[in-house]
């Protein structure tokens, strides 16, 4: 298996623009997480996602971001508008459902001028 | 809101030498995981503790679950430079929702 799939690995967009990150997790993964990590916060959990159900979104920072999960095998995070606070490495993880391990993309750096 | 604190937050030693890291909380958890992150990748999954004073190895890596469920450490003897990373724990009470420490940023030279 290929793992976690992010893309892009670098975006680099002007600020209130609208910004997708996409996600393929593991096949046969039913939890799928999104992250954002920064200097300041570290690791911080977006939104969690069970059989392709929003189950928890309460990290989801504003309304200007929103996550969607159309089948198990993708998942987009979406930003719109954008600002510069945005500026983070977004990391997206999934999990089966009776592991405790937890398996993470190589990230997306998000830069948003 | 729990929180776990990780010390040190930044560590440079030589290489050879022994290092202990720490994972502090006031919340008990049911299972606290060792992760390591490299520049440019995601977390990967060193070890998960799920008993109180739980002892795990790997290979030169040492993890300690607190008899409380409460923190954790992480002991590496003879540190390499291939150790250099970004060590976070992360811990549960039990549902999917883990949480990340601060992180401690390790630096061996060679």
């Amino acid at each position: 298996d290929a793992g976690v799939i992010q893309s892009p690995r670098h975006e680099v967009t002007e600020m209130g623009q609208e910004v997708t990150l996409r996600c393929k997790p593991i096949s046969g993964h039913n939890s799928l997480f999104w992250y954002r990590q920064t200097m300041m916060r570290g690791l911080e959990l977006l939104i969690y996602f069970n059989n392709n159900v929003p189950i928890d979104d309460s990290g989801m920072p504003e309304d200007r971001f929103s996550a969607k999960m159309p089948n198990a095998s993708f998942s987009t995070l979406k930003i719109q508008p954008s600002e510069p606070r945005d500026s983070a490495v977004y990391f997206c993880a999934s999990r089966s459902g009776q592991g405790l391990e937890a398996f993470f993309g190589q990230g997306t750096r998000l830069t948003v001028v | 809101t729990q929180l776990l604190e990780q010390s040190p937050q930044f560590l440079s030693i030589q290489e050879g030498e022994n290092l202990t890291v720490y994972c502090n909380s006031s919340s008990v958890f049911s299972s606290l995981q060792w992760y390591r992150q490299e520049p440019g990748e995601g977390p990967v999954l060193l070890v998960t503790v799920v008993t109180g004073g739980e002892v795990k190895k790997l290979k030169r890596l040492t993890f300690q679950f607190g008899d409380a469920r409460k923190d954790s450490s992480l002991h590496i003897t003879a540190a390499q430079p291939g150790d250099t990373g970004l060590y976070l724990c992360a811990a549960t009470s039990g549902t999917y929702k883990y949480i990340f420490g601060t992180g401690t940023r390790l630096k061996v030279l060679a």
